[in-house]
């Protein structure tokens, strides 16, 4: 399985767009990038998902270099709510074994 | 309807206590997955059903037993757990490996296990 690497924490000020890289350079050609965050408390909750082509929707934008070894998670207008540690994860689509690494915790700033 | 429910949300035993924490989704998906969770790091994977069979076990102590007794439902068993094992549980459930969905897991809430 391909490994991830993200910041461990992040601030972003309320309004602006945070912006969350992850390095996944051992990612194989049938493995899309996953990201899901958790709120304190709460339990995961999906995000988005590529493969190669950038993505969005209506929770945020997700940027996967040409290369795929890294990509960045968009959240273009940050609100307070989106405080939570994001994962970013690759995984093959037909594959069951879903598992996350440390993931970034980022805290929006009023 | 989208959620995956978990009982009981808060649960503390004793070592020689025998309890279950259950799931169960309505969606119609085909694999169920089990997490725990300690403070401050990421959910680890425990185990995986498909179609109602086991299809991962990480390698979990025996004292944790998985249970699926129908596509809706998943159990896990506990007993004579050690203090170590105070997590949160989290159950999930996907469509993974159909041509349907996007893939994604959804999680349930957790239960909060604390062993004494």
């Amino acid at each position: 399985d391909a490994k991830t690497t993200q910041p461990t924490s992040m601030d972003c000020a309320e309004g602006r767009a945070a912006n969350l890289p992850c390095n996944h350079s051992t990612i194989s050609g049938n493995e899309y990038v996953y990201w899901y965050r958790q709120i304190h408390s709460q339990g995961p909750q999906y995000i988005i998902h590529g493969l190669k082509n950038n993505e969005t929707n209506e929770m945020a934008s997700l940027i996967i270099t040409e290369d795929r070894k890294s990509s960045t998670l968009i959240l273009p207008h940050a609100t307070l709510r989106d405080t939570a540690v994001y994962y970013c994860t690759p995984l093959n689509f037909g594959n069951e074994k879903l598992t996350f690494g440390t993931g970034t915790r980022l805290t929006i700033i009023p | 309807d989208t959620e995956v429910t978990q009982t009981p949300k808060h649960l503390v035993m004793g070592m020689t206590n025998k309890k279950s924490l259950k799931c169960e989704q309505h969606m119609g998906h085909r694999a169920m997955y089990w997490y725990k969770q300690k403070a401050k790091k990421p959910p680890e994977l425990m185990f995986v059903y498909s179609y109602e069979k086991l299809s991962i076990n990480e390698s979990v102590p025996s004292r944790f037993s998985p249970e699926c007794p129908n596509s809706s439902l998943l159990n896990l068993h506990l007993h004579a757990l050690q203090p170590e094992d105070s997590a949160l549980y989290l159950c999930a459930s996907s469509q993974r490996g159909s041509d349907t969905g996007t893939g994604e897991l959804f999680f349930g809430e957790g239960s909060r296990l604390t062993v004494l």
